[in-house]
């Protein structure tokens, strides 16, 4: 059974720095990765999606890397912004479109 | 690119009665859909899989009997929450696979906004 944990549960950053977020997963036959952002009571935001043959994904200040061989993914945010803060989901996937999350990495960046 | 809706966004409602849900892929065809419940400051976590013309699929723990899904065509699936009580109250989200013609699937699994549930 595949198990996605994330960390670290909270962080808090002052605006401008960089961070990095992380995902590993316990089974690596996965189809393709894809971390969300999550707002409180609100739905969810795909950020990257990683295929499973691919090492990296990269949109504006967004980074996201992939080592399928050893169950890794990071997120990399570049120049924090308070806009950033909400809840940062990694979600492994099958080639059957099933999901496993992990529970999320909540984000503050203080200005 | 291609949406998935979901409506109501928001229910309130009274314990014992039932809710539906539905989820709708607006400009792509789904043979399989999943659900997902959120509970508060939590993950999501697999309901079920929904599959067009035929019964869901359930994960281990959850009730098929008091979460009824019906997956009644290709752009549409619906989850009823039956004899709803408070501990049902959740964050619900739909998802589905884009699959071109051939069945090769795209990359993207695409979740709805979510429907909030809250039960009296």
């Amino acid at each position: 059974k595949q198990e996605v944990t994330q960390i670290p549960a909270a962080l808090s950053v002052p605006e401008g720095e960089n961070l990095v977020l992380n995902c590993s997963f316990t089974d690596s036959a996965i189809y393709n990765l894809q971390w969300f952002r999550q707002d409180p009571g609100k739905g969810l935001t795909s950020l990257l999606l990683i295929q499973s043959s691919q090492r990296e994904q990269t949109s504006g200040r967004l980074n996201a890397s992939l080592d399928k061989s050893s169950g890794r993914s990071t997120l990399y945010i570049a120049a924090s912004q308070p806009g950033d803060s909400a809840t940062y989901l990694c979600a492994v996937n099958t080639n059957a479109g099933k999901s496993t999350f992990g529970d999320g990495t909540t984000l503050t960046v203080k200005p | 690119g291609a949406v998935v809706s979901q409506h109501p966004s928001r229910v309130i409602c009274k314990s014992g009665t039932s809710v539906k849900i539905e989820c709708r892929s607006l400009d792509f065809q789904a043979t399989t859909m999943f659900w997902y419940r959120q509970f508060p400051k939590k993950s999501l976590m697999l309901m079920a899989t929904s599959n067009e013309g035929s019964k869901a699929t359930y994960e281990q723990g959850v009730e098929k009997d008091k979460f009824l899904i019906n997956h009644a065509s290709l752009t549409l699936s619906t989850l009823t929450v039956t004899s709803a009580h408070p501990e049902d109250s959740s964050f619900y989200i739909c998802s589905a696979r884009d699959l071109l013609a051939g069945g090769t699937a795209t990359d993207t699994q695409y979740f709805g906004p979510g429907t909030r549930l809250t039960v009296l």
